[in-house]
């Protein structure tokens, strides 16, 4: 049971967007900055959002991130096969002490 | 361009000592951030294993602490990890990673992995 709750699947056809949610709490989303990541099949997790709405250079501006409360939500627009992947938020957990992951988000473009 | 690479063996048996090994070329990791591990065992997510800078500072998972302990070699710009009493629920794929955090004692209000390695396979079996 993942502290950080993001639904498991999701499907959208290409060309569309889709929203991806990670629900937490005041310990975690709530006071602290919220990063995304992207796994595409059998490679390491690539960092897309940082500090809730940060794009590192090379990701484009499709993918975005924004935070509202305890709530922070991934979007892709105009979407593609290639963006066929796990989507993982991650922030820290002030009661915890500890990092923190969602489950994940399989993405399926269809 | 910064690069992680682990090594390390790939099998460990039940209630021995998982050792792994992080090189990192392209920086320093004595000229700042906190390094540190990941897990994702077969199919499942991720888990933040615990990090460390080369000043000393470090974070770890509380359900892991006990057994977990993260070195820096700053001469061979690698750092480490060991996790002790291993059993079959510590197979997962390892990855190291560069971390950026922003924290005032203990509490880090940023945290998040910028750079990380392709990833190791490390099953816990006898």
């Amino acid at each position: 049971q993942s502290v950080l709750t993001q639904p498991p699947s999701m499907s959208a056809a290409p060309g569309q967007k889709v929203t991806i949610s990670c629900s937490g709490s005041s310990s975690n989303i709530g006071n602290n900055y919220v990063s995304w990541y992207q796994q595409l099949p059998g490679t390491a997790p690539k960092l897309l959002i940082y500090e809730n709405d940060k794009r590192p250079s090379g990701i484009p501006d499709r993918f975005s991130g924004s935070k509202s409360g305890s709530s922070a939500t991934l979007g892709i627009t105009g979407l593609q096969t290639g963006d066929e992947a796990d989507y993982y938020c991650g922030t820290w957990d002030s009661s915890l002490s500890a990092g923190v992951f969602g489950g994940g988000t399989k993405l399926t473009v269809l | 361009q910064v690069q992680l690479q682990e090594s390390g063996p790939g099998l460990v048996k039940p209630s021995e000592t998982l050792s792994l090994t992080c090189a990192v070329s392209g920086f320093s990791i004595s000229s700042g951030y906190y390094w540190g591990w990941i897990r994702q065992p077969p199919g499942k997510g991720l888990e933040w294993i615990g990090s460390m800078s080369h000043s000393g500072g470090s974070y770890y998972n509380p359900s892991l602490r006990s057994r977990v302990t993260i070195s820096l070699d700053t001469s061979k710009n690698q750092f480490s990890l060991k996790l002790s009493s291993v059993t079959a629920a510590d197979t997962a794929v390892y990855y190291c990673a560069r971390r950026v955090g922003y924290c005032n004692a203990g509490d880090c209000y940023v945290h998040y992995f910028d750079y990380w390695g392709q990833g190791t396979l490390v099953s816990v079996s006898s």
